[in-house]
């Protein structure tokens, strides 16, 4: 089946940093790459969606200059969160998808700031 | 807009008990629907899915009928067992976009 990895699993980084998060897809190509953040007992609110080649599509209140997505190829597309602060940590997951296919989720990135 | 309303957990039950977790939606025009699961620890599992009206989904015993009139897709099970345990997202898709509910958490005793 298709998989889809995330790397680190759990970072913690101070806060004024900035921490990268890789999003893979293992056995697919992936044309279609989205970033959803998820909040403790909370559901999933998606950030942004990025084409391989293209700028990333930010969802409304995202700011877009704080999360930087780029999907440079059709197995990889990273999350830089700049400038870290508190308020940033959460649980972060990428998604990716092949043409039509359907949506396949990675594990999940626990980001902590202190 | 779109959105996705599901029951508020926790749930609890005893093993082999019938589960219910209501979900409703509000879309324009004919979204696909999802439920997806979630272990501790872990990501998102897709559970089932129905692309139409009257579709059924069902997975691992899991089931969930597209129900246009009711803008409903109730997931069901007969008997849950103790890793059936885990967080259950409804889910709705329309163009691209997976729109998600809350989530509801599931514990099942033995």
């Amino acid at each position: 089946g298709a998989v889809v990895s995330q790397h680190p699993s759990w970072v913690i980084c101070k806060s004024g940093t900035s921490v990268k998060i890789e999003c893979r897809s293992l056995d697919f190509q992936a044309t279609t790459m989205f970033w959803y953040r998820q909040f403790p007992k909370q559901s999933l609110m998606l950030m942004a969606t990025s084409n391989e080649g293209s700028k990333a599509t930010y969802e409304q209140g995202v700011e877009k200059d704080k999360f930087l997505i780029n999907h440079a190829s059709l197995t990889l597309s990273t999350l830089t969160v700049t400038s870290a602060h508190p308020e940033d940590s959460s649980f972060y997951i990428c998604s990716a998808k092949e043409g039509s296919y359907e949506q396949y989720f990675g594990p999940g990135t626990r980001l902590t700031v202190t | 807009g779109n959105s996705v309303t599901q029951m508020e957990g926790p749930v609890t039950l005893s093993e082999e008990a019938f589960l219910t977790i209501n979900c409703t939606y509000t879309a324009t025009g004919y979204p696909s629907l999802f439920w997806y699961v979630q272990y501790p620890g872990e990501g998102l599992q897709l559970l089932l899915k129905a692309t139409k009206a009257d579709d059924k989904g069902s997975n691992k015993g899991f089931e969930a009928t597209y129900r246009k009139e009711t803008t409903s897709f109730h997931l069901e099970k007969g008997s849950v067992q103790v890793s059936d345990s885990a967080v259950y997202f409804c889910a709705l898709r329309q163009d691209d976009k997976i729109i998600f509910g809350k989530g509801t958490r599931l514990h099942i005793l033995p």
